[in-house]
């Protein structure tokens, strides 16, 4: 079994300030890890995934996030928000060979002016 | 990237009655279809994966006889929630995986958001 804790449920940042969003998961094999990122009343984006190689990985809208085996965490960084990241973002992981995705239970980010 | 498609979108519906929410791959086959489902100000819970051509596979505690889902085609699922009731209201979310490549990303459709009253 997995599960994924994200262990904030709402993050308030100025707008230009950098932001952490923060992911742990548990899981007894080893794990793909995703972030994906849902507007109001639509689907999920996928903003970018980890699946082996460098730790540190780059997606998209200037986000990035790092992979750290040791303490099962897979944060989500950008060093200067935009009003239009204000969203929900969900950290997500599944096992090798298993489609199944197993969600965090969000945080929704809001950018302040 | 690949295109799924929910339709619709939203619906609005009477207690009783049943409801098809339809969830489409536009540009890539998919053997295998995700349904979740999302409470308010909650996370995505899968409520059943979808085979082509055979019995969709229910996470523990969905009725698979309150959720009808049907796998048709490699670019179709549907799934028809039966008998709504108030507390079917919910959004709904699919999603599929692009086999072409590998099986590392998930694309989610829109979401329909179902209301029943």
């Amino acid at each position: 079994a997995q599960s994924v804790t994200q262990l904030d449920s709402q993050v308030p940042v100025f707008e230009e300030a950098p932001v952490e969003l923060r992911c742990n998961y548990s899981s007894s094999v080893s794990v793909y890890l995703f972030w994906y990122v849902q507007y109001p009343n639509q689907g999920l984006q996928l903003l970018l995934k980890y699946l082996s190689g460098s730790t540190l990985v780059k997606g998209i809208n200037g986000f990035e996030a790092e992979f750290n085996k040791s303490q099962t965490s897979f944060h989500l960084r950008k060093p200067s928000v935009h009003i239009s990241d204000t969203a929900e973002y969900f950290c997500a992981v599944s096992n090798f060979g298993n489609e199944k995705l197993t969600f965090g239970t969000g945080t929704r980010l809001t950018i302040i002016p | 990237g690949a295109v799924v498609s929910q339709h619709p979108s939203w619906v609005i519906c009477k207690s009783g009655t049943s409801v098809k929410i339809e969830c489409r791959s536009l540009d890539f086959q998919a053997t295998t279809m995700f349904w979740y489902r999302q409470f308010p100000k909650q996370s995505l819970m899968l409520m059943a994966t979808s085979n082509e051509g055979s019995k969709a596979t229910y996470e523990q505690g969905v009725e698979k006889d309150k959720f009808l889902i049907n796998h048709a085609s490699l670019t179709l699922s549907t799934l028809t929630v039966t008998s709504a009731h108030p507390e079917d209201s919910s959004f709904y979310i699919c999603s599929a995986r692009d086999g072409d490549r590998g099986n590392t990303e998930a694309f989610f459709g829109q979401g329909t958001r179902l209301t029943v009253v």
